[in-house]
């Protein structure tokens, strides 16, 4: 398995510019979910999934979009960068539907707008 | 908003020494979790606490769950430098949103 994955590793981008990061898991996991973590801040919900084709808000969404038409993928969209979306974004999984649901997060997308 | 208050948010000690992290909130939550992150990775689950006042250890790791169920710490008796890392705390809010919310995290760095 290779658990959680996300592409690319690595952007930059400018300013107005769009863009989607790719996350992919094959855990089969019902529960997908996009963070972005800035110093200080710890990890901050953007955006999540409880199944295909059902997404929601979390705590910081304005500037995102998603969808999740297969349970396999949860991409992430920008589509007009701004500096202040310089972060690092994980994607997570999980099974969903218990108290003890672990997630596992992929690799991060380090994302510098400039 | 941050929903959940780490503190504190660096520490650096010697090997040996003993610690304590501490996450807290105005909300109650359903579960809270701790994950553990190396530079340039994802972080890893460590534990998960459910009930009010609930201990966990791990080694030479001792997790708190408060008893109600607002706050936790994590203490780390003698600490070794594979130690070192970004603690994070989580908790799980009930109800229809079930969505986790993250603490804001402490680095600890543990000198040879």
């Amino acid at each position: 398995n290779a658990g959680v994955t996300q592409t690319p590793k690595f952007q930059v981008l400018k300013t107005g510019q769009s863009m989607t990061l790719q996350c992919a898991q094959d855990m089969n996991h019902e529960y997908m979910s996009w963070y972005r973590q800035d110093p200080g801040m710890g990890l901050r919900l953007i955006h999540y999934s409880v199944g295909a084709g059902i997404t929601d808000q979390g705590e910081v969404p304005n500037g995102y979009n998603v969808s999740r038409s297969t349970t396999e993928d949860f991409p992430l969209r920008l589509l007009s960068a701004a500096p202040s979306q310089t972060s690092v974004y994980f994607c997570a999984s999980s099974r969903g539907g218990s108290l003890y649901n672990e997630q596992f997060f992929g690799p991060g997308t380090r994302l510098t707008v400039l | 908003t941050q929903l959940l208050e780490q503190s504190p948010q660096f520490l650096s000690i010697q090997e040996g020494e003993n610690l304590t992290v501490y996450c807290n909130s105005s909300s109650v939550f359903s579960s809270l979790q701790w994950y553990r992150q190396e530079p340039g990775e994802g972080p890893v689950l460590l534990v998960t606490v459910v009930t009010g006042g609930e201990v966990k250890k791990l080694k030479r790791l001792t997790f708190q769950f408060g008893d109600a169920r607002k706050d936790s710490s994590l203490h780390i008796t003698a600490a070794q430098p594979g130690d070192t890392g970004l603690y994070l705390c989580a908790g799980l809010l009930g109800g229809a949103t079930n969505k986790l919310i993250f603490g804001t995290g402490t680095l600890l760095a543990v000198q040879p």
